[in-house]
């Protein structure tokens, strides 16, 4: 079974606008840490935000905030007020105890902000 | 500034030869790991390694190997066992044991294409 899925393959935004790019995932560990990577062309990975699984409330980091649902398993990345060099590809990955605490990465939604 | 070098960025490798590919860090983290990205793909675990002289195969180790013989080197071979490697290698490296909180530090990547 897939440990993390992106449904969305890709995603187009218009500048300005808000977007939300969905991750569900599969644990059985109480204690684990979702986190979300972008990767432009370039391909550096860069990180954006993470949310532990004992948090009671949501993770932002400035237009990045993550909507953490946790009885659904989701934590869906919301970017408010996108621009025009957020187009990139995103990925959400998990870490936890029983996997040793490796980043197991999900198949990555590549998004396109329009001008 | 700390943070990971990957070298080269791009290299070719002819048929049957066995290449390698660089990771050095400065971040003084214990573990480091190697990843593999196919185009419009997520990332797979090839090694990872928590410790000097100690490392893991991860899920698609074969035709790989790896040695870790000082913290700061991690350095990939990827030999001509390996029957389709062109593709983008990530390195990265993390705090190991310091629970799910930390994320991974990675490298620009090195873009490998056999010829």
């Amino acid at each position: 079974a897939q440990k993390i899925t992106q449904t969305q393959p890709g995603m187009f935004v218009q500048e300005k606008e808000a977007v939300t790019l969905d991750c569900t995932y599969d644990t059985s560990d109480p204690s684990y840490g979702l986190f979300w990577y972008k990767q432009p062309s370039s391909g550096e990975m860069i990180f954006l935000i993470y949310q532990g699984s004992y948090d009671q409330q949501n993770a932002t980091e400035g237009r990045y905030s993550l909507n953490f649902q946790k009885a659904r398993k989701s934590a869906n990345l919301v970017i408010s007020a996108s621009q025009l060099g957020d187009s990139a590809m995103y990925f959400c990955a998990m870490r936890e105890p029983s996997s040793a605490r490796q980043l197991t990465f999900g198949s990555g939604t590549q998004l396109t902000v329009l001008p | 500034d700390g943070g990971i070098t990957q070298s080269p960025k791009y290299l070719f490798r002819k048929e049957g030869q066995n290449v390698t590919l660089s990771c050095e860090q400065n971040l003084n983290h214990d573990a480091m790991y190697w990843y593999r990205q196919d185009p419009g793909q997520g990332l797979r675990l090839i090694y990872y390694s928590q410790i000097v002289n100690d490392f893991q195969k991860g899920d698609i180790a074969e035709g790989y190997s790896v040695s870790r013989e000082k913290k700061e080197s991690f350095p990939l071979t990827v030999t001509s066992a390996q029957k389709n490697p062109t593709a983008f290698y990530l390195c990265a490296s993390s705090i190991p044991g310091a629970g799910e909180v930390y994320g991974y530090t990675f490298g620009s990547g090195t873009r490998l294409t056999v010829v």
